[in-house]
């Protein structure tokens, strides 16, 4: 079954404490990409990445790393979280030559 | 990135179609126009896209202006399962980046 899993789906934490949100699929996709959702402003990109070592950043890259060593993995690093990254994160991914992504279930991170 | 325009809530009652329209008049030649869905406490889910042809799948139509700057969307017999946030996006060929907006809430009425 074709999979996209984020871990944890559920977190809250404390400012300044170092976390990292993963995501893997199971498709053998090229692209990868981490968006963040907050009420009034829908979906965000925040880093994308088009294969393994090519990662880029998208529309609201502050505060956030993302490392891309093996086509299945692309984590979301917040070095060091703040409140204003409190919100519900999804992983997305797609193949090269189809226009259908496939998002995870979410993350809800609450940093306090 | 080239906007799109929907209404902010539609209702619909089950088992009757549903048409969902979306405004994109800067739209340019080669803008896909994506819908994407997201049922309460899930990541978004992919509905259909088209370019310049009207398309068919299991899930929905999508109707595309000759002009291209509008489109519709077609739940052919809406139900329950069907109530969700539906969002209209336009991504230039060879870029994947999705720009959501904030979308169309349905609600199907029993």
């Amino acid at each position: 079954e074709a999979q996209v899993t984020q871990n944890p789906r559920y977190l809250i934490t404390v400012t300044g404490k170092k976390l990292t949100v993963t995501c893997s699929q199971n498709m053998n996709h090229e692209y990868m990409s981490w968006y963040r959702q907050d009420p009034g402003l829908g979906l965000r990109q925040i880093y994308y990445s088009m294969n393994v070592e090519v990662t880029d950043k998208g529309d609201v890259p502050e505060g956030y790393k993302v490392s891309r060593k093996e086509k299945r993995n692309f984590p979301l690093i917040l070095e060091s979280p703040s409140p204003n990254q409190t919100s519900l994160y999804f992983c997305a991914t797609s193949g090269q030559e189809v226009r259908e992504q496939f998002f995870g279930p979410g993350t809800r991170l609450t940093v306090l | 990135d080239a906007k799109t325009t929907q209404p902010n809530s539609m209702e619909s009652n089950e088992e009757e179609p549903v048409h969902l329209p979306c405004n994109h008049s800067t739209i340019s030649g080669t803008d896909y126009i994506h819908w994407y869905r997201q049922l309460p406490s899930q990541g978004p889910e992919y509905v259909i896209h088209g370019l310049t042809s009207n398309v068919n799948n299991r899930m929905a139509s999508l109707a595309i202006a000759e002009d291209r700057k509008s489109s519709t969307l077609i739940l052919h017999r809406a139900t329950l399962r069907d109530a969700a946030v539906y969002y209209c996006i336009l991504s230039n060929f060879g870029n994947e980046k999705l720009t959501f907006g904030t979308g169309t809430r349905l609600t199907i009425i029993p």
